[in-house]
């Protein structure tokens, strides 16, 4: 089973700094997701990639499958960014429905 | 614009009570799971259901059931509510195995007491 590390596991920036949060894995992946959970539970799915770069308004998420890294930026960050930020892959053995390993997220703090 | 619908979002219970905890997504989704989130430990897979009537055991089944009679209705039981069940639950369903198109529910922060 692979393992998922994240970092940093807290981070506080002043708003409209650049931000990136890093997920290592170790063992070989079909794709790679990053969620975002905000204070009160639910969760919102932002990218799956299984390569290159994906890029949503001021999110840019990026994965370097050769070195089994993956980075999600944030440009401009905003107080409303802040948020848990889960890194979770899928190996490429697969397993049942639902492969997926969760890293333990990134606690976001974006002060005005 | 609601997709994953989780019945509570808070939840308290006593040791030892039958809990229900229900999810209804409006997606016809086939894939369907159970998380429980805990400080320090992330997302742990409960249980999936990849088809109506359909179910696999995730990573901590002990102590769960589920059941799916409908597509869009997934449903968590704890057969009897320990404290060590405390915890957030959230649902998801994707549109498939590989957990594209994923979509969380609000979530349902039980604690048993």
């Amino acid at each position: 089973k692979n393992e998922v590390e994240q970092s940093p596991q807290n981070l506080t920036a002043q708003e409209g700094e650049f931000i990136t949060i890093n997920c290592s894995y170790s063992v070989g992946i079909s794709a790679l997701h990053w969620l975002q959970q905000h204070p009160g539970g639910g969760i919102v799915s932002l990218f799956m990639l299984s390569s290159g770069k994906k890029k949503h308004g001021r999110l840019i998420a990026t994965i370097n499958i050769q070195e089994k890294h993956s980075s999600l930026h944030i440009t401009a960050s905003h107080p409303r960014d802040s948020a848990v930020y889960i890194c979770a892959v899928r190996d490429i053995s697969g397993g049942g429905a639902d492969g997926l390993t969760f890293g333990k997220g990134t606690h976001l703090i974006i002060q005005p | 614009d609601v997709k994953v619908t989780q019945s509570s979002r808070y939840l308290v219970k006593r040791t030892g009570e039958k809990v229900f905890l229900e999810c209804v997504q409006d997606m016809d989704h086939e894939n369907m799971f159970w998380y429980r989130q805990d400080p320090g430990l992330g997302l742990r897979l409960i249980y999936f259901s990849y088809d109506v009537k359909m179910k696999e055991k995730g990573d901590i089944p002990e102590g769960y059931s589920v059941s799916r009679e409908k597509k869009e209705r997934f449903s968590l039981i704890l057969e009897s509510a320990s404290t060590n069940q405390t915890s957030m639950y959230l649902c998801a369903s994707s549109r498939d195995r590989g957990f594209a198109e994923a979509f969380f529910g609000q979530g349902t922060r039980l604690t048993v007491v």
